[in-house]
């Protein structure tokens, strides 16, 4: 099964300033999907970004960018800019490509702070 | 923009209860999702749900629980006798197709079980 895995449980940023937000997946798979998900506290988890496998340019989302390297299977999420509204707890996620699996596979979380 | 919402936020139930947690799915949306969150733990994949019949589950998903479209527009997760360890938060999602689709998450409901 795919194990995505979230090293920092917490992490914060001065407001205005850029802070990186770190996930590892270990997969067979040579097509996926991966994601970054944001939940403010008591809201629902919303979609901040994704990012196709087959795909080696990263993508990006207004101020949300990531650094996508396939061969490390790293798939980190850099916040430029950091705003009071961005603290939240992040979810990276991992979902198989169609037919092999639709669920998604979560790690632990970052918790954000952002310090005005 | 239309969201995924679950009723109730909270629930505490006994041990050996049943629960109904409720989700209101996007309205075009074709495909729903249950997952929870064992406090302190990762989200976990419970059930797919697709034409009115399970597509797929996790080793999670046993007997002691069940999954209805009992309408055009509720999808519920059934609980028939509760455990301690059934504690914890529940998603719902849905997705419009299941092609790489991104799903839309419900706020969850927190359940707790004495």
């Amino acid at each position: 099964a795919q194990t995505v895995t979230q090293s920092q449980p917490e992490m914060s940023v001065q407001e205005a300033e850029t802070v990186t937000l770190s996930c590892t997946y270990d997969t067979s798979e040579s097509d996926y999907y991966l994601f970054w998900y944001k939940q403010p506290p008591s809201r629902q988890m919303i979609l901040v970004i994704r990012q196709e496998a087959y795909k080696q340019q990263n993508a990006t989302e207004n101020r949300f960018s990531v650094n996508f390297q396939k061969a490390a299977k790293s798939f980190s999420l850099k916040i430029s800019d950091s705003q009071l509204g961005d603290a939240a707890m992040y979810f990276c996620a991992y979902r198989s490509i169609p037919n092999t699996g639709n669920q998604f596979y979560f790690g632990t979380g970052t918790s954000l702070t952002v310090i005005p | 923009e239309p969201e995924v919402t679950q009723t109730p936020s909270h629930q505490v139930t006994q041990m050996g209860q049943e629960v109904i947690l409720r989700c209101v799915p996007i309205s075009n949306h074709l495909y729903f999702y249950w997952y929870r969150q064992i406090l302190g733990q990762k989200v976990e994949f419970l059930v797919s749900f697709y034409n009115n019949e399970i597509s797929e589950k996790s080793e999670i998903f046993d007997d002691q629980f069940s999954v209805e479209r009992p309408d055009g527009s509720n999808f519920t997760l059934k609980i028939r006798s509760t455990k301690l360890e059934d504690s914890a938060m529940y998603f719902c999602a849905s997705s419009e197709f299941v092609s790489g689709e991104t799903q839309y998450f419900g706020p969850g409901t927190r359940l707790l079980v004495l």
